[in-house]
C-alpha cells in the first residue's frame, strides 16, 4: 500500500535554507507534490514533480527526487517568517479515467527562529 | 471567481444529527475529492469521484456519502454524526491526466465541530 513519511518538526533560522524530507513506499507513484498550509488556512500547492524527473526548481524552491531511495526533498532558500507553515508531501496514483486521490505525509511544521 | 468553494466554512452541530457540506468547482474538472484533516493535522482521502466511478477509502464509515448532482458539485452528506467526526473537511478537484496539468485544487475547508 501507499505510505508517505515526514519528520513532524523542523526549526531553522531566518535567512538559512530549510530542507524538508519525505519518503514514500509506492514505487509506481506517478506524481509527487508539496503543499503548504498556513494556520487556519487551506492547502496551497507549492510545486509538483513527475516521477521521471530528478530535480525541479522554482524561484526559492528546489525539489529533489531520488527514485532509487524513494526520497523526496523540498529546499526553501533564504527562509523567511512568511514560510512558517506545515508542509505536506503527497503522492498521487492515476488509474483508469481519473485519480485515486492524494496520499499525504503527516506534515512537517516549519518553525522560523529570528 | 473562486476555483473550489465550500459551504459552510464552519459547522457546529450535535451528536446524532445529519448534515451536509457543499462543494462546487468552476474549473471544468472531471474528478472531485473529499479529504478529512483531523486535530493532529493528518490528511486522509475519503472519496474520489468522476462521472464514471466512485472510489471509496475503505476506512470511511458508511454514514458518509458523497452526492454529485452534476459535474461541478460534489456534496458530502453525513448521517448520525459522532464526536469523532469533528475535523476539517476539504474538497478538491483535478483535471484528467493528459490535459496538461496534474494539480489538485483544494477548497478552503469546512471546520465541523460535533458536540
Amino acid at each position: 500500500g501507499e505510505d508517505v513519511e515526514q519528520s513532524l518538526f523542523l526549526s531553522v533560522r531566518e535567512g538559512d535554507s530549510s530542507v524538508i524530507n519525505c519518503t514514500y513506499t509506492d514505487s509506481s507513484s506517478t506524481y509527487l507534490y508539496w503543499y503548504k498550509q498556513e494556520p487556519g488556512a487551506g492547502l496551497q500547492l507549492l510545486t509538483y514533480i513527475f516521477s521521471n524527473m530528478d530535480m525541479k526548481q522554482d524561484q526559492r524552491l528546489t525539489v529533489l527526487l531520488n527514485k532509487k531511495d524513494k526520497h523526496l526533498s523540498l529546499r526553501i532558500a533564504d527562509t523567511q517568517t512568511g514560510d512558517s507553515a506545515i508542509y505536506f508531501c503527497a503522492e498521487a496514483m492515476y488509474s483508469g479515467g481519473g485519480a485515486d486521490g492524494l496520499t499525504f505525509g503527516k506534515g512537517t511544521h516549519l518553525i522560523i527562529q529570528p | 471567481d473562486t476555483a473550489v468553494s465550500q459551504t459552510p466554512k464552519y459547522l457546529v452541530t450535535q451528536m446524532g444529527n445529519d448534515k451536509s457540506i457543499k462543494c462546487e468547482q468552476n474549473l471544468g474538472h472531471d474528478t472531485m475529492y473529499w479529504y478529512k484533516q483531523d486535530s493532529k493535522k493528518f490528511l486522509k482521502i475519503m472519496f474520489s469521484y468522476n462521472n464514471k466511478e466512485l472510489i471509496i477509502n475503505e476506512t470511511v464509515p458508511n454514514r458518509f456519502s458523497p452526492k454529485s448532482p452534476d459535474k461541478a458539485h460534489l456534496n458530502l452528506h453525513i448521517n448520525s454524526l459522532e464526536l469523532g467526526d469533528s475535523a476539517v473537511y476539504f474538497c478538491a478537484s483535478s483535471p484528467p491526466p493528459g490535459q496538461g496539468t496534474y494539480e489538485q485544487y483544494f477548497g478552503p475547508g469546512t471546520r465541523l465541530t460535533v458536540t
